[in-house]
């Protein structure tokens, strides 16, 4: 089973901030099937990017993904109150489907 | 609009069976794999299972395997879930989600969820 550790843990952050959340793979994504999700208080994860670094519908343009093999980011250029949530990553390369432990982000 | 809705989620005791179902309307249901997706109270998402389209591959985590059954009914549009034999560790909400295209598993479209509840 891959193992996928995000870092940091926690972030406070102000509105307008850049942030960059990272997932760690234990094996490598050859096919880079690598999905962020962030998930609000009592609501379902929401789609982010898939494949690494391909920004879902409707998501804004400040949500950008990078990264290739084991080491993947989530960057958030300019960051809105709206963005307060949880962020896992998500593995689909091998099975079974795995998900990060998660970066909790609050806007201060 | 795409709309999933769950249903059928309570509690039960162990060893108990519950079926819990999804409603799925906005799009062509037959064409999209679904998978079901767990998550326990304060814990990460935890994918469950998986089927195809045409419900002829299907694929369950091995914490399951052996007491859960994934089904579609394509004429009704609705994916289901029994799930027997059922443990404490099973309580969570449960989530049905589509996949985003065929030969991906990410989810594009998650159902409110339905909470699951295993307790004596």
């Amino acid at each position: 089973e891959i193992v996928l550790t995000q870092s940091p843990g926690t972030l406070s952050l102000s509105p307008g901030e850049r942030v960059t959340l990272s997932c760690r793979a234990s094996q490598t994504l050859s096919n880079n099937y690598l999905a962020w999700y962030h998930q609000k208080l009592g609501q379902a994860p929401r789609l982010l990017i898939y494949s690494a670094s391909n920004r879902a519908t409707g998501i804004p343009n400040r949500f950008s993904g990078t990264g290739s093999g084991t080491d993947f980011t989530l960057t958030i250029s300019g960051l809105e109150p709206e963005d307060s949530a949880v962020y896992y990553c998500q593995q689909w390369e091998t099975a079974p489907v795995t998900f990060g432990g998660g970066t909790r982000v609050d806007i201060k | 609009e795409v709309q999933l809705v769950e249903s059928g989620g309570g509690l039960v005791q162990p060893g108990g069976s519950l079926r819990v179902s999804c409603a799925a309307s906005g799009f062509t249901f037959r064409n999209y794999a679904m998978t079901w997706v767990r998550q326990a109270p304060g814990k990460v998402p935890e994918w469950v299972s998986a089927i195809s389209g045409p419900g002829d591959f299907i694929y369950y985590a091995d914490s399951v395997k052996g007491r859960f059954t994934i089904s579609r009914d394509n004429s009704r549009n609705t994916l289901y879930l029994q799930m027997n034999s059922l443990r404490a560790e099973d309580t969570a909400v449960y989530y049905c989600a589509k996949n985003l295209m065929n030969g991906t598993a990410c989810y594009e479209y998650w159902g409110q969820g339905t909470l699951v509840t295993v307790s004596s």
